[in-house]
Formats: C-alpha cells, sequence, structure tokens
C-alpha cells in the first residue's frame, strides 16, 4: 500500500478482555515502532522492531502488553486483560534505516 | 533518544500571523530533528527535518531553526492559515550509534488559528 495502514481504526473492549491491533507498514520499512497517545498528550514510545533484531520493549508499560512481527512486515500489538488505562489511540509508524517515520492513521481503544 | 518537549501548551494565533513553536532537547549528541504536525484524528505526518550541520532550513511556508548552544530548536509557521490548526511534534532520533532509534517526541504544542 501507499502508507501504513492500521486496523481496526476504533476498538471498543471491556475491561479484562484481550484485544489485537494490527499494523501493515510501508513496504520495504525495516524499522516498525508501536506509540500510545493519551487524550491531549503527546506519544509514549512502547516498542520498535528493525529487521532482523531482537526488538526494544523498553516502553512497554506492563506484561499485558506484547507486540510481534512476523516475516518482518506485519506487526500486532496485543493487549491482555484490558484496563481502563489502556484507552489511548495506538500508533504505528515505519521507516527506512535514518529517515523519516511515516504514521498510520491509528486506532482508538476505548477500554469501558 | 533523550526526552524532548514534555508539555502541550496551546499556541492562539491569528490568521495571517506568524506562528513559532519551540522545542527543547536534552542530548547535545542528537544531530537530526524531525518536526511532525498531526490533526485531529490523523496520525502525524512529517513537515521538514534539519540536520546538526545546518541551522536554519527553509520549506514551504515553514521554517526550522536549530540553536545547538542552547539545544533549542524551533519551527515558525508563516501566514498562518486555519489548515494549520493542529499539534506540531519536534521528535529526536537520537545520538547515531544509538541501537535503539526510538525516536523520541516531544510533548507537542497546539496551535488554533483563528478566523
Amino acid at each position: 500500500g501507499a502508507g501504513v495502514s492500521q486496523s481496526p481504526s476504533n476498538k471498543v473492549t471491556e475491561k479484562g478482555k484481550d484485544v489485537e491491533l494490527r499494523c501493515d507498514p510501508i513496504s520495504g520499512h525495516t524499522a516498525l515502532y508501536w506509540y500510545r497517545q493519551s487524550l491531549g498528550q503527546g506519544l509514549e514510545f512502547l516498542i520498535y522492531f528493525q529487521g532482523n533484531s531482537a526488538p526494544d520493549k523498553s516502553g512497554l508499560p506492563s506484561d499485558r502488553f506484547s507486540a510481534e512481527r512476523t516475516g518482518g512486515s506485519v506487526s500486532t500489538l496485543t493487549i491482555q486483560r484490558t484496563q481502563q488505562e489502556d484507552s489511548a489511540v495506538y500508533l504505528c509508524a515505519s521507516r527506512t534505516t535514518n529517515e523519516k517515520l511515516f504514521f498510520g492513521s491509528g486506532t482508538q481503544l476505548s477500554v469501558l | 533518544g533523550e526526552s524532548v518537549g514534555l508539555h502541550l501548551p496551546t499556541l492562539s494565533v491569528q490568521e495571517g500571523d506568524n506562528s513559532i513553536i519551540n522545542c527543547a532537547y536534552s542530548n547535545s549528541a542528537s544531530d537530526y530533528f524531525i518536526w511532525y504536525k498531526q490533526e485531529s484524528g490523523k496520525g502525524p505526518q512529517f513537515i521538514i527535518d534539519i540536520r546538526s550541520n545546518m541551522d536554519k532550513r527553509q520549506g514551504q511556508r515553514v521554517t526550522v531553526l536549530l540553536n545547538k548552544t542552547v539545544k533549542h530548536l524551533s519551527l515558525q509557521i508563516a501566514a498562518t492559515q486555519p489548515g494549520d490548526s493542529a499539534v506540531y511534534f519536534c521528535a529526536d532520533p537520537g545520538p547515531p550509534d544509538a541501537a535503539g532509534n526510538k525516536l523520541t517526541f516531544g510533548g507537542g504544542t497546539r496551535v488554533l488559528v483563528k478566523p
């Protein structure tokens, strides 16, 4: 595709349920990032994938959060046992090394 | 990268006036900075970037200034238009030898353009 694609665009879930958020990066981009953005706030780094290297998971807020990137392309962010404080926009971005990031439109997650 | 910015102030500007958005960074080894614009309901979009061997770079109606001495950069928008209303973020990919390249973002500045 022409840009970074994220799905779903909106997700409403109940507290305690698991959710999966998907990111399709731009073809050929070796680096993929997940960020979280709470209402009216800046971007909080979550996790970073670069090629076949081990991901940088230092931004994941708890062990309920995990992410994987299959085949160096599509990535899935999983949040287990969701809590209300997990409600936010989850943004995915990709780039080639040392170039600017291209962002998707994000997934708005609402935990009731 | 180190922390950048860390607040979300609001800049209210009259249509047609110039806007100046500021950003501070903490890592003196950083050599590349990016400004992003985020409109409501959308992901951030690239505006302009600058490398540390420059102190000024101009784009279409936008200028970025970099002051390495005080670790400060600014984004200037000329003749601000209603379509410029958005949140603006500065970003720092971190020093060139960083293994992670997390691309740390500042907290952002909301620009509201008054007609």
